[in-house]
């Protein structure tokens, strides 16, 4: 069982422009959504997180849209350059839990000049 | 610098060779992590450890085990590997394990490149 199904599986996006990832979740009792970005060769790191009990997050040019009722959230990358190339994953945690992070299957984005 | 490393970064091997990939953190974190990446597949946790001697299995724990005798290291062995064990494996850790104590970034070691022939 996929519990955190993330969209699209691979992006990509003209320099300038922006990028957008989608992610879902099935699990209510999930209340974190950290958004891990790793470039090739790498480990993944943490990009941006929220929790539930706000709507949206803003950190640059990174932002994190959160709908609690439709159980989705989705990541917005604005003015988008060939450095943001990367793969992101989003994922999802319980605080109440053993701090372990279920992860979407990550999005391969590539931003061309 | 914190960090938390893996070795080696690149291993090939033949079925059933037992061996071992480490991993060490120098940030005095709990909670450590074993992961699998495979293409279209993402990150599936194989076990964790939320403190010395306390280990748990993940979502794809067959085929692999752990110990955790030292706050530090976390080594993943593969008493008999298969090709399907072929992957790229991550080792992360976070500061605190239990609830209550906030939320936590996990910290991710460089990979380990593992091919089973």
């Amino acid at each position: 069982q996929q519990q955190v199904k993330q969209s699209p599986q691979s992006l990509i996006v003209q320099k300038g422009g922006i990028s957008i990832i989608n992610c879902a979740y099935e699990n209510t009792a999930f209340d974190y959504f950290p958004w891990y970005q790793q470039f090739p060769g790498k480990g993944p790191a943490l990009l941006i997180a929220i929790r539930p009990d706000v709507s949206e997050k803003k950190e640059g040019r990174f932002t994190i849209s959160f709908n609690k009722s439709a159980k989705q959230f989705s990541l917005h990358i604005m003015d988008s350059q060939p450095g943001d190339s990367a793969t992101y994953f989003c994922a999802a945690s319980r605080r109440a839990g053993s701090y372990q992070l279920t992860f979407g299957k990550g999005t391969k984005l590539s931003v061309i000049p | 610098e914190a960090q938390v490393t893996q070795n080696p970064r690149y291993l090939i091997t033949v079925t059933g060779k037992k061996l071992t990939v480490t991993c060490s953190q120098n940030m005095n974190h709990e909670y450590m992590s074993w992961y699998r990446q495979d293409p279209g597949l993402g990150l599936r946790q194989i076990y964790y450890s939320m403190n010395v001697e306390v280990t748990d299995k993940g979502d794809v724990p067959e085929g692999y085990k752990v110990s955790r005798k030292e706050k530090r290291n976390f080594p993943l062995i593969l008493e008999s590997p298969s090709p399907n064990q072929t992957s790229l494996y991550f080792c992360a850790s976070s500061p605190q394990a239990f609830p209550g104590q906030g939320y936590n970034e996990q910290f991710f070691g460089p990979g380990t490149r593992l091919t089973v022939l």
